[in-house]
């Protein structure tokens, strides 16, 4: 039982590039989320999921998209990564939405040049 | 809207002495109230809730309505304490899941 995995765990990019952050859960959870955690900020929600096929914006949606075809992942893609994306990316499941507990990823370390 | 404030980025605390991390929130309705910890090279984990009433690793944190708070305490701090601790929570019928800014609790032996 792997829990939630997310890749790369770390990566650098020049600004323009785009790329995926790739997340995975192998609990059935219907709840996904991402967050990034900034020095000063704490973690902030970017985007999430309460099931495939449907996702909702969360308190800094901008710059990223997301997709949720399966249950069991959740991609977060930056389409023209900025200086500012710069953060560590964690992504969260939870059993049900609404549920309590979330279970979180080792996080990625993006650094954007 | 919702929001958890804490006041202190940083927090240090010799071994043995008590242990306060302050949590205030914002939030109309009837909420719950969590604080999650991550250790040095570790998951963000959950540390305790506050419906569970529990303690762990010797941490308990009481719901105080009227001050709006949740503060984390630890009468005796142990070394394996330091860790980034983040007060969180979530409104009633609500799927997110708000985190303060943490605090970094730091224990001097």
């Amino acid at each position: 039982n792997a829990g939630v995995t997310q890749t790369p765990k770390f990566q650098v990019l020049k600004t323009g590039q785009s790329m995926t952050l790739q997340c995975a859960q192998d609990m059935n959870h219907e709840y996904m989320s991402w967050y990034r955690q900034d020095p000063g900020m704490g973690l902030r929600l970017i985007h999430y999921s309460v099931g495939a096929g449907i996702t909702d914006q969360g308190e800094v949606p901008n710059g990223y998209n997301v997709s949720r075809s399966t249950t069991e992942d959740f991609p977060l893609r930056l389409l023209s990564a900025a200086p500012s994306q710069t953060s560590v990316y964690f992504c969260a499941s939870t059993r049900v939405p609404g549920a309590n507990v979330l279970t979180f990823g080792a996080g990625s370390r993006l650094t954007v040049l | 809207a919702q929001r958890v404030t804490q006041p202190e980025k940083l927090l240090s605390v010799f071994k043995g002495a008590p242990v306060e991390l302050k949590c205030n929130y914002s939030y109309s309705g009837s909420p719950e109230l969590f604080w999650y910890v991550q250790y040095s090279r570790q998951r963000l984990q959950l540390l305790l809730r506050h419906i569970s009433r529990e303690s762990i690793k010797g941490f308990t944190a009481d719901l105080n309505k009227g001050e709006t708070s949740f503060h984390l305490k630890k009468p005796f701090a142990q070394e394996e304490d330091s860790a980034m601790y983040y007060c969180a929570l979530k409104g009633f019928g609500n799927e997110k899941l708000t985190f303060g800014t943490g605090t970094r609790l730091t224990i001097i032996p």
